[in-house]
């Protein structure tokens, strides 16, 4: 199985702040990478796939990068609702598999 | 609107079944890839299982197979999880999770349902 690491597991941070959150592959995935926002008691929500493909509705402040084992999602100003848990998923083959989360607060 | 809702979490002992359902609305059913993603108590996110658009291909999670069954009705525009054998370690909230169309990313989720393993 393709195991997802993420770093750090945890950041705190401050409204306004660029933040840049990684997550590295065990082995290369191209681009089948997906970013996940969850907030506390409600299912994750979809914010990027295809490593940088915004999902409909998602703010232009989310951006993602990468290619083969390394990538990131990068918050360019943080707003307050953005305070939360992020996971990234590799979608290039069964089973899928979720990063351990990286939870970002004030 | 894309609708997922989830039914049949309960309280079960040790070595149980439960069968979860996932009713779907907003869109056709039939034309999208169906998943379960489960969720610990204060844990991360495991996904558990995938079921194509037709139930011609279907895969799972090591840590599930032989004990779960995903499958789907698409006349009833539901996705169902028989689970057996259930362990402590199956305590999650289980979310049905549709796939996008053409695309390889979980898309729309559902509010999830609680199953509890415990004597």
């Amino acid at each position: 199985d393709i195991q997802m690491t993420q770093s750090p597991s945890s950041v705190s941070a401050s409204v306004g702040d660029r933040v840049t959150l990684t997550c590295r592959a065990s082995q290369p995935i191209r681009s089948w990478v997906v970013w996940y926002q969850q907030k506390p008691g409600k299912a994750p929500q979809a914010l990027i796939y295809d490593t940088s493909t915004l999902q409909s509705g998602v703010p232009s402040r989310f951006s993602g990068s990468g290619s083969g084992t390394d990538f990131t999602l990068t918050i360019s100003s943080l707003q307050p609702e953005d305070f939360a848990t992020y996971y990234c998923q590799q979608a290039a083959t069964f089973p899928y598999t979720f990063g351990q989360g990286t939870r970002l607060e004030i | 609107e894309v609708e997922l809702v989830e039914s049949g979490g309960d309280l079960v002992q040790p070595g149980g079944s439960l069968r979860l359902s996932c009713a779907g609305s907003g869109f056709t059913f039939s034309n999208y890839e169906m998943n379960w993603v489960r969720q610990a108590p204060g844990k991360g996110l495991e996904w558990i299982s995938y079921i194509s658009s037709s139930s011609s291909s279907i895969y799972y999670a090591e840590s599930v197979k032989g004990r779960f069954t995903i499958s789907r009705d698409n006349a009833e525009n539901s996705l169902y999880l028989l689970m057996s054998s259930l362990r402590a370690e199956d305590t999650a909230v289980y979310y049905c999770v549709r796939e996008a169309y053409n695309r390889e990313y979980l898309q729309h989720w559902g509010q999830g349902t609680l199953v509890t393993v415990s004597s």
